[in-house]
């Protein structure tokens, strides 16, 4: 089966421009969420979704991040406008809830370097 | 709310080696615990689990136990490798629809 695809795996952008990270889940998964890691403050929850719907947005830093899932089967999380301190690896992950005793699958992250 | 401490690191051994990892939670209810691994340059993946009180997850020689009385749940491997050089991240889920982390575990197997 394939497993959670993040893309793009690396970006290198300009600080002030928009970045779009794309995550694509385990297909059947319930649940999707986005994390951030850093050096200085390591895995951090940005917001999770449930059947596509958001359900917990309390860890997006501010209003230039923004996530969305149309469907099932794709979910972006964008930047706008991005700035040096955005630079970290995002990683998007998805699970079946199952009460609680599924774990997580994460895709390879994205790196994106803002300049 | 949740939580999971585990130890700081880095922890360095030598090849062959014992290694334990200490994790200790707080949660309310009956949680399911996990660790993962990540590789440099790689996603977390999951390592082993245990989901209720006295379980033992197992994994490519890693082993921990699901120790309710001690809300602990310590990764141990009896002999290292240098492959098994990674950073280790306990983990826990519970009825709040959400995994928690722990800060992560820095480990160095030199030859």
């Amino acid at each position: 089966d394939a497993g959670v695809i993040q893309s793009p795996r690396h970006e290198v952008t300009e600080m002030g421009q928009e970045v779009t990270l794309r995550c694509k889940p385990i297909s059947g998964h319930d649940y999707l969420f986005w994390y951030r890691q850093t050096m200085m403050r390591g895995l951090e929850l940005l917001i999770y979704f449930n059947n596509n719907v958001p359900i917990d947005d309390s860890g997006m830093p501010e209003d230039r991040f923004s996530a969305k899932m149309p469907n099932a089967s794709f979910s972006t999380l964008k930047i706008q406008p991005s700035e040096p301190r955005d630079s970290a690896v995002y990683f998007c992950a998805s699970s079946l809830w199952q009460g609680g005793n599924q774990p997580q699958h994460f895709g390879d992250g994205t790196r994106l370097s803002i300049l | 709310g949740d939580s999971v401490t585990q130890m700081e690191g880095p922890v360095t051994l030598s090849e062959e080696a014992f290694l334990t990892i200490n994790c200790t939670y707080t949660a309310t209810g009956y949680p399911s615990l996990f660790w993962y691994v990540q590789y440099p340059g790689e996603g977390l993946q999951l390592l082993l689990k245990a989901t209720k009180a006295d379980d033992k997850g197992s994994n490519k020689g890693f082993e921990a136990t699901y120790r309710k009385e001690t809300t602990s749940f310590h990764l141990e491997k009896g002999s290292v490798q240098v492959s098994d050089s990674a950073v280790y991240f306990c983990a826990l889920s519970s009825g709040t629809y959400k995994y928690i982390f722990g800060t992560g575990t820095r480990l160095k197997v030199l030859a």
